[in-house]
């Protein structure tokens, strides 16, 4: 079982739609959790993070951490176009400089 | 606003020749990470330096060597180039040393052709 598992997609939605995407892992840890984004042709960049469980809302984004289940969540409201990008989950233990363990991504597409 | 650079952008080789991937950062951060990115298999750590003058192996070391020249630069170099190693590379820094859950930057990606 790999550490982080996370479906790739694609996923595809109407634009308005509430967009939901996951990861597992395995490694009880693991205490930080990222969500980046990459758009096509361009390096991921950071959208959320969280420390140990619990939510964070920014904007149309929230981030919810449930360590019991080891599952992590990135919900999307009101879904934009813009939006359509490669979304990866990323987490790491808090012990030294340990390198983070990204999910395969989950490529998502918001239809106008 | 720099952040993360990475040179050359595209790159193909032919089987058997060497080359190096360059990359700086501005940001003043201590850790810096290559990354390779393939279908399927989402990104894997190649090298990462986790302070000057230290460098450790990832998942997938194998075929590459890096040289940390000063705080902020980080080379990637292939010395035998391989088919298999076509890919997309990034290179990353953070501040490291775990600060506020070590947020990695990424440059803007190389995409490295092997024939």
């Amino acid at each position: 079982q790999k550490e982080v598992e996370q479906d790739p997609g694609p996923l595809s939605v109407p634009e308005g739609a509430i967009v939901s995407l996951n990861c597992t892992y395995s490694n009880s840890a693991f205490q930080y959790f990222m969500w980046y984004r990459q758009y096509s042709r361009k390096g991921p960049e950071l959208l959320m993070y969280t420390y140990s469980s619990g939510n964070k809302e920014d904007g149309r984004f929230t981030a919810q951490v449930d360590k019991s289940s080891k599952y992590i969540s990135l919900f999307i409201r009101d879904s934009q176009p813009s939006d359509s990008a490669t979304y990866l989950c990323a987490m790491r233990a808090p012990s030294g400089n340990t390198p983070l363990v990204f999910g395969k991504g989950t490529r998502l597409s918001v239809i106008a | 606003n720099a952040g993360v650079t990475q040179t050359p952008k595209f790159q193909v080789l032919k089987t058997g020749q060497s080359m190096t991937l360059q990359c700086a950062q501005d940001m003043n951060h201590n850790s810096m990470y290559w990354y390779r990115q393939d279908p399927g298999m989402g990104l894997r750590l190649i090298y990462y330096s986790a302070s000057e003058g230290t460098t450790d192996k990832g998942e997938v070391p194998n075929g590459y060597n890096v040289s940390r020249l000063n705080k902020r630069e980080f080379s990637l170099r292939l010395e035998s180039a391989a088919p298999s190693q076509t890919s997309v590379y990034f290179c990353a820094s953070s501040v490291g040393e775990d600060y506020s859950g070590n947020t990695i930057y990424f440059g803007e990606g190389s995409w490295l052709t092997v024939v």
